[in-house]
């Protein structure tokens, strides 16, 4: 009950296409959800985050999705570009808590 | 504003051997959290500490240990060190009640 289960385990898109990274919980406990962009030999970087009374979040050209019936959300990347070559993971967290249990990760690459 | 800075950046140890990774909390962040990420996988929260004491525990043994200094900057411990062991090893501050959390670049172990 306390996994994320992140799909696809990689993609690869043409420049200006819109991957789309999936993620799906059990807990419903969970009320946070980020998105980590990791570089190889880098941390993990923050890219967005959304809670479970939102649908949607925008920040630049990363969108968030929420569906909380059906414990679903996604990250969708607008416009993709080589630069956005990485790792990325989704992520869940409870209140009260900095334990978040991550996704294992969507290896993106953008063909230029 | 200073990022979140761990050291060393690579090291190499031997089973059974006992290892010490330090790390410096972003500017302003009380509390920190250590990642376990093996190669290939999404980050495993090992633990967690706030105001000096440890504030939450992911399934990781007892020889995994930590402390947390009064100006915020943190050490994980490592005893009898195992194979398995090797790994990228993520400090990740954040200041308490935000739900953001920074990491660091981490510091990458292996065990020989």
């Amino acid at each position: 009950q306390q996994q994320v289960k992140q799909s696809p385990q990689s993609l690869i898109v043409q420049k200006g296409g819109i991957p789309i990274i999936n993620c799906a919980y059990e807990n419903t406990a969970f009320d946070y959800f980020p998105w980590y962009q990791q570089f190889p030999g880098k941390g993990p970087a923050l890219l967005i985050a959304i809670r479970p009374d939102v649908s949607e979040k925008k920040e630049g050209r990363f969108t968030i999705s929420f569906n909380k019936s059906a414990k679903q959300f996604s990250l969708h990347i607008m416009d993709s570009q080589p630069g956005d070559s990485a790792t990325y993971f989704c992520a869940a967290s409870v209140s009260g808590t900095y334990k978040y249990i991550f996704g294992t990760g969507t290896r993106l690459k953008v063909l230029a | 504003e200073t990022g979140v800075t761990q050291s060393p950046t690579h090291l190499i140890k031997t089973r059974g051997q006992q290892v010490t990774l330090r790390c410096s909390s972003q500017s302003g962040h009380n509390t920190v959290s250590w990642y376990q990420q093996a190669l290939g996988q999404g980050p495993q929260f090992i633990f967690q500490y706030y105001r000096e004491e440890e504030n939450g525990r992911g399934n990781f043994p007892p020889r995994f240990s930590g402390l947390q200094f009064p100006n915020y900057s943190s050490e994980l411990n490592v005893n009898a060190l195992e194979l398995d062991d090797s790994a990228l090893y993520l400090c990740a501050s954040s200041f308490s009640g935000v739900r953001e959390l920074f990491f660091g670049e981490g510091s990458r172990l292996t065990v020989l």
